[in-house]
Order: structure tokens, then C-alpha cells, then sequence
């Protein structure tokens, strides 16, 4: 079965500051991968995902992932973070060859502070 | 507008009182799933369905039923609930069991079970 490690539980910046979010994956197979954000009480909404193609994804907010599959990684970034990122973020798999039960990490909580 | 949408948002019950969640989602997906959102797990899926009449267990399906009857209605089915099923509910559709364009949410069922 596949597995997705966040390695980054907990994440606090100030305002301006420059983001990456890891997520490393496992599976041998080929993968659709997506970032989800969760602002607080709200229900998860999709930032960005990757099918195939140019490896390097834009999403919605000023977002960016980059898939690195000898890595295993798809590791989320945004160049200047504002209070308003404040959320949690979860890295997601679908493996594209056998179950298609997706995987979603254990998430990251980022605190922007003004 | 575009919506998966949940019911009820906050649940209180008592262990072994049978209850539904509802879910109902206005896009035409063919692919809904139901997950458990805990503190330090992520999400969890429960159960899915690729269509009408064909649903399949998930990760955690132990305690929970399913029916796809309709293709916009997936309820969540808790024959005799337990304290363990204290969780965050999310119900979520797409395109195809892919991910298609990503994942649409619903707004979360809070339930406790006493």
C-alpha cells in the first residue's frame, strides 16, 4: 500500500516569508498528486495538482509544486506567505494502476503571524 | 453553484442509535467517497463509489455502510455507532476515481458519539 509522509507538522512564519512544504510518497507505480488546503472550519479545497507533464505546477494563491519523481517528492511552495495562508495543508496520492484509493498525508499546519 | 453538500454539520448521539449522514452533490461526478478527518492521521477514506450500485470499501471501513442509489446521493450509514467514530466526516466527489479535476468537498459532519 502507498504511503505519504508530511514531514513538516508544524510550520510558523511571518508574513513575507518564503514556504516549502515536503511530502514524500511510496508507491512504484505511476500517481496523480495533489496539494489540499483547510482553512480553519472549512471544508479542504484543492490548491493544485499533477497529473503528468512539465513537473513543475502552478495552483491557485501564488502556490507552486514541484514533482521530483526520482525523489518521490511533491513539495509545496509559495515565494511570500501572507496571514491569510494560514491553514492546514495536505499532500494527496492516487495511484493511477490498481485500487485508486486515494492516500492523504497527516497534513501541516502553517501559522502566519502579521 | 457547484456544491457537495452534507448533512447535518454537528451530530451528538449515543452509542448504538443507528444514524445517517447525507451527502448529495450537483455536478454529474460518477465518483464519490466519504473520509474521517482525526488530529495527527489526516484523512482516512471510509468507503467509495464509482457509480450507481457499485460502491467498494476504503481504508477504515469497519462500522460504516454505504448505498449509491442515486448518482448525486451517497449517505453514510452508522448501524450502531461507537465512541470511536468520534470524528470529522467528509463526503467528496469527482470526476473519475482518479482525482479528474480534484476533489469536491463537502463542508464536514461533526459527529460525537456519547
Amino acid at each position: 500500500a502507498q504511503s505519504v509522509s508530511q514531514h513538516n507538522h508544524h510550520v510558523i512564519l511571518s508574513e513575507a516569508a518564503s514556504l516549502e512544504l515536503g511530502c514524500n510518497y511510496s508507491y512504484g507505480g505511476t500517481v496523480n498528486l495533489f496539494w489540499y488546503v483547510q482553512y480553519p472550519g472549512q471544508h479542504l479545497q484543492l490548491l493544485l495538482k499533477y497529473f503528468s507533464g512539465d513537473p513543475l505546477v502552478k495552483g491557485i494563491k501564488g502556490f507552486e509544486a514541484e514533482f521530483i519523481k526520482s525523489k518521490f517528492s511533491f513539495n509545496l511552495r509559495k515565494p511570500s506567505v501572507q496571514w491569510s495562508d494560514t491553514a492546514e495543508y495536505f499532500c494527496a496520492v492516487i495511484p493511477t494502476g490498481g485500487s485508486y484509493i486515494p492516500t492523504f498525508g497527516r497534513g501541516t499546519s502553517l501559522i502566519v503571524h502579521p | 453553484e457547484a456544491q457537495v453538500t452534507q448533512n447535518p454539520r454537528y451530530l451528538i448521539t449515543v452509542t448504538g442509535k443507528k444514524l445517517t449522514v447525507t451527502c448529495s452533490q450537483n455536478m454529474n461526478h460518477e465518483y464519490m467517497s466519504w473520509y474521517r478527518q482525526d488530529p495527527g492521521l489526516g484523512l482516512r477514506q471510509i468507503y467509495y463509489s464509482m457509480n450507481v450500485e457499485v460502491t467498494d470499501k476504503g481504508d477504515v471501513p469497519e462500522g460504516y455502510k454505504v448505498s449509491r442509489k442515486e448518482k448525486r446521493n451517497f449517505p453514510l450509514i452508522l448501524e450502531s455507532p461507537s465512541p470511536n467514530q468520534t470524528s470529522l466526516y467528509f463526503c467528496a466527489s469527482s470526476l473519475s476515481r482518479g482525482g479528474g479535476y480534484g476533489y469536491t468537498f463537502g463542508s464536514g459532519t461533526r459527529l460525537t458519539v456519547v
